[in-house]
């Protein structure tokens, strides 16, 4: 049972170049995240979905694509990498999106993904 | 919007109490959380609180919660080198997605 896993663990890219974050789960959730983490600034919300076929904008979409591909992945798209996308990338998953209780809502992070935009 | 605050950084000597202070500004919140990130580790959820009690302890962990103020605390006792990690507030309401602090950056000093 790996839980949450994101590859690739590092990377750097040059301004403009495109990548794709992958991320697969394999506790059967149906709501999975993807988050940044910045310096002094704690987690924000880029982009989330709330089961397989459906995604919705978080708090800073801008810049960002994804991809539910089935139940289990959901990738982020860098389509042009600027300067200010370096920052620690995580994906996370849960099973309810909303109106569990407690424990419920527990999200289960990945290791995360290490940007950097030259 | 929701904003969630946390002071950056603390320093305890080993053995000592920990106390990692939190404010909110939702009222509506229904769950607050502290999550631990271990150096190059994702989050992992250390405990929670329901919004309309004020103390949960869990074994070394004691939160206590002052709704009327908006504030959250988590003490650790007997704080150890191993709980040296960044701690994250989060709240939580229905219909909601999580709101997070920046962290605070536990350092345990022997």
């Amino acid at each position: 049972n790996a839980g949450v896993t994101q590859t690739p663990k590092f990377q750097v890219l040059k301004t403009g170049q495109s990548m794709t974050l992958q991320c697969a789960q394999d506790m059967n959730h149906n709501s999975m995240y993807w988050y940044r983490q910045d310096p002094g600034m704690g987690l924000r919300l880029i982009y989330y979905s709330a089961s397989e076929g459906t995604t919705d904008k978080g708090e800073v979409p801008n810049g960002y694509n994804v991809s539910r591909l089935n139940k289990r992945e959901f990738s982020l798209r860098l389509e042009s990498a600027a300067p200010s996308q370096t920052s620690v990338y995580f994906c996370a998953s849960s099973e309810p999106l909303w109106g569990g209780a407690g424990r419920d809502n527990e999200q289960f992070f990945g290791p995360g993904t290490r940007l950097t935009v030259l | 919007g929701e904003d969630v605050e946390q002071s950056l950084f603390l320093s305890v000597r080993e053995g000592d109490s920990s106390v990692i202070n939190c404010t909110y500004t939702d009222s509506s919140s229904t769950y607050l959380y502290w999550y631990k990130q271990e150096p190059g580790a994702g989050l992992q959820l250390l405990t929670y609180i329901f919004s309309n009690m004020d103390m949960k302890q869990d074994q070394r962990l004691t939160v206590l919660l002052n709704k009327k103020d908006k504030h959250l605390s988590l003490r650790i006792a007997d704080t150890q080198t191993g709980d040296s990690a960044i701690y994250f507030c989060a709240e939580y309401g229905y219909g909601q997605n999580f709101v997070f602090g920046p962290g605070t950056r536990l350092s345990v000093l022997p």
